[in-house]
Order: C-alpha cells, then structure tokens, then sequence
C-alpha cells in the first residue's frame, strides 16, 4: 500500500469547514483512499473512501485530484465532537487476504470554540 | 444503527495469566479483525479471519495469540500468557464482505498487565 503523508496537527473554528490534506504520491491505479477518525481512545471510526472521483457523505466530502497524488477530507461544518486524530490511508483492494488497515499518525485536528 | 461491542471495557491482569477479551461484530459482518494501540502509538494491525480461519496475521500475533468464533456472534482473542508489553488498548473490528471494504471497530478493551 502506498505511503501517505499527513500534517500532524491542525486547528479549526467551530462552524467553518475544516479541510485536512493527505499527500499520497505514489498511489497505483487500483488503490483507494480512506479516511478514518480516531476520538480519544475510542475505536476507528469509518469516514469516507474514494478511488478517483469526489465522493461525499453525511460525515464529509473527500476531494481527490486529478493526478490521484492528494486529497482533502473537508468537514463542512466543524463541531466540537469533530476534534480527533484523522487518519488518511491508501490500500488495494485487489488481493484477497491483504486486508488489514495500515495506521499511520493521523493528523490531530482540534477545534477551537 | 448495529455497531461492535467489545467486553470487557477494561481488564487488569497479572503477568503470566491468560485473558480473553470478547467482541461481538455487527451481525451481518463476515470478516472479523484485531487491532491493538499501545498508549501514545499507532493503531497495529495484529490478525484478520474469515471463514472461520485466519486469513492474515501481523509479526506481533505471534503463538501466545489466538482467535476464534465460538459461535454465531462472538469473536474472541486469547492471550496465553500475559507480558507487560501486552498493556494496550484492544480493538475489534468488522466488515461486511464482497466489495465493501469498510471497516467497522468497536470501543476497545483496555489491558493492563501488572
């Protein structure tokens, strides 16, 4: 799975959009890029995937350029309880068995009232 | 909307003495998975199962480790003999199967080997 790469932390306003970047230059045709969130201790939070065209959700909108080599998790609107460790990770889906989730150290996005 | 649970919440043991922590997936999941934080490091892949097998498994799930499916809806990991590297957080987590590959994890089991 190709390497990504993250800024470790961030601030955003409450109410504004909270855009976080992912560098991921050496993605290969057939890997997708996920997002996951990590509040506190808890466990893994499931965010958005997208393999090359823009793709939202009710949590958020994932922004993927058009030579695949970065991305951008946009939280429209950022709440309080959106302050958390974000974690962008690339992965092929095309091997059977391949399938853990590589962590890295996220981005520690932290919203300010 | 169906999410993991995991028990217990928090474990205390000695070192030396086995543990088994329990998650129950999300019941239409078919590919179960254990991850482990140590505090203040990275979220660590340890094993992946399906079919009632181990499809994949990290260096650090080594034979003190082992999973299984008791039943229809309890995935479990044993470790045989506790150390105090051990001490982390656990986290179980599920998918559904076929081309959806999202991940779904439950609140954790905290360790702690004393």
């Amino acid at each position: 799975d190709a390497k990504t790469t993250q800024p470790p932390s961030m601030d955003c306003a409450e109410g504004r959009a909270a855009n976080l970047p992912c560098n991921h230059s050496t993605i290969s045709g057939n890997e997708y890029v996920y997002w996951y969130r990590q509040i506190h201790s808890q466990g893994p939070q499931y965010i958005i995937h997208g393999l090359k065209n823009n793709e939202t959700n009710e949590m958020a909108s994932l922004i993927i350029t058009e030579d695949r080599k970065s991305s951008t998790l946009i939280l429209p609107h950022a709440t309080l309880r959106d302050t958390a460790v974000y974690y962008c990770i690339v992965r092929s889906l095309s091997n059977f068995g391949n399938e853990k989730l590589t962590f890295g150290t996220g981005t520690r996005l932290t919203i300010i009232p | 909307e169906p999410e993991v649970t995991q028990t217990p919440s928090h474990q205390v043991t000695q070192m030396g003495q086995e543990v088994i922590l329990r998650c129950v997936p999300i019941s239409n999941h078919l590919y179960f998975y254990w991850y482990r934080q140590i505090l203040g490091q990275k979220v660590e892949f340890l094993v992946s199962f399906y079919n009632n097998e181990i499809s994949e498994k990290s260096e650090i799930f080594d034979d003190q480790f082992s999973v299984e499916r008791p039943d229809g809806s309890n995935f479990t990991l044993k470790i045989r003999s506790t150390k105090l590297e051990d001490s982390a957080m656990y986290f179980c987590a599920s998918r559904v199967g076929g081309t959806t590959y999202e991940q779904y994890f439950g609140p954790g089991t905290r360790l702690t080997v004393t």
